[in-house]
């Protein structure tokens, strides 16, 4: 059973420049979160995707944008990096059962993006 | 303003003993409660869970206990082996399939 699966695991990028990162939830989950961890810190949520559609938003600028395809797999975009975008980008699914949505949600690896 | 926090940064145990991870939340409206393990150049794992409707939740080694009065909630290992080491976080959601929450994370090492 594979688990959630994140790319590139490693990533450098300039100030100024883009990035997307790419999740695969967890085979049979429907729903992916994508989670900013900063250095030393907790992981904090930036948004939800759910049916193609972003269902919940965390307090991240427009430059952070995402996309679900109809397979679940998902996108984090980046825009106009800057120097404290520098953290371990997480993915997370999770599934909405037939009684409703579950809590719990199962992280990947990470992407670690280094803005120079 | 952080509505969960994980005042103690690094705890360290001997193999054997039990360890106890604290977790304070101030969101009333947190009605389910995570504790993930993290390794290094891994995600973090889910651990184990706890219900607002409950006060304790076991699975094997690992223990969640919640009070709600205090909003706190404490994550016990017994016995701790030196394999528990890592990073663990405590998450809280406010309703199912939303956001979580998580607190700053408390690095535990259990020593032979």
């Amino acid at each position: 059973d594979a688990g959630v699966t994140q790319s590139p695991t490693h990533l450098i990028k300039t100030r100024g420049q883009q990035v997307t990162l790419r999740c695969s939830p967890k085979s049979g989950h429907d729903t992916v979160s994508w989670y900013q961890q900063a250095l030393g810190q907790g992981p904090q949520f930036i948004f939800q995707y759910y049916e193609e559609e972003e269902r919940q938003r965390g307090n991240f600028p427009d430059r952070f944008s995402g996309h679900q395809f109809p397979n679940y797999s998902s996108e984090l975009n980046v825009n106009a990096l800057l120097l404290g975008d520098s953290a371990l980008y997480l993915c997370a699914s999770s599934l909405v059962v037939p009684t409703g949505p579950s809590y719990e949600q199962y992280f990947g690896p990470g992407t670690r993006l280094t803005v120079t | 303003d952080q509505q969960v926090k994980q005042n103690s940064p690094s705890l360290s145990v001997q193999e054997g003993r039990i360890s106890i991870l604290n977790c304070d939340y101030t969101n009333s409206m947190f009605d389910y409660f995570l504790w993930y393990k993290k390794y290094p150049a891994e995600g973090p794992t889910f651990l184990i869970s706890i219900s607002s409707i409950k006060d304790k939740n076991e699975d094997g080694r690992f223990t969640v206990f919640l009070n709600k009065s205090a909003k706190h909630l404490s994550l016990h290992i017994v016995p701790s082996q030196p394999g528990d080491s890592a990073v663990y976080f405590c998450a809280a959601s406010a309703e199912a399939g939303n956001m979580l929450t998580f607190g700053g994370g408390t690095r535990l090492m259990v020593k032979p």
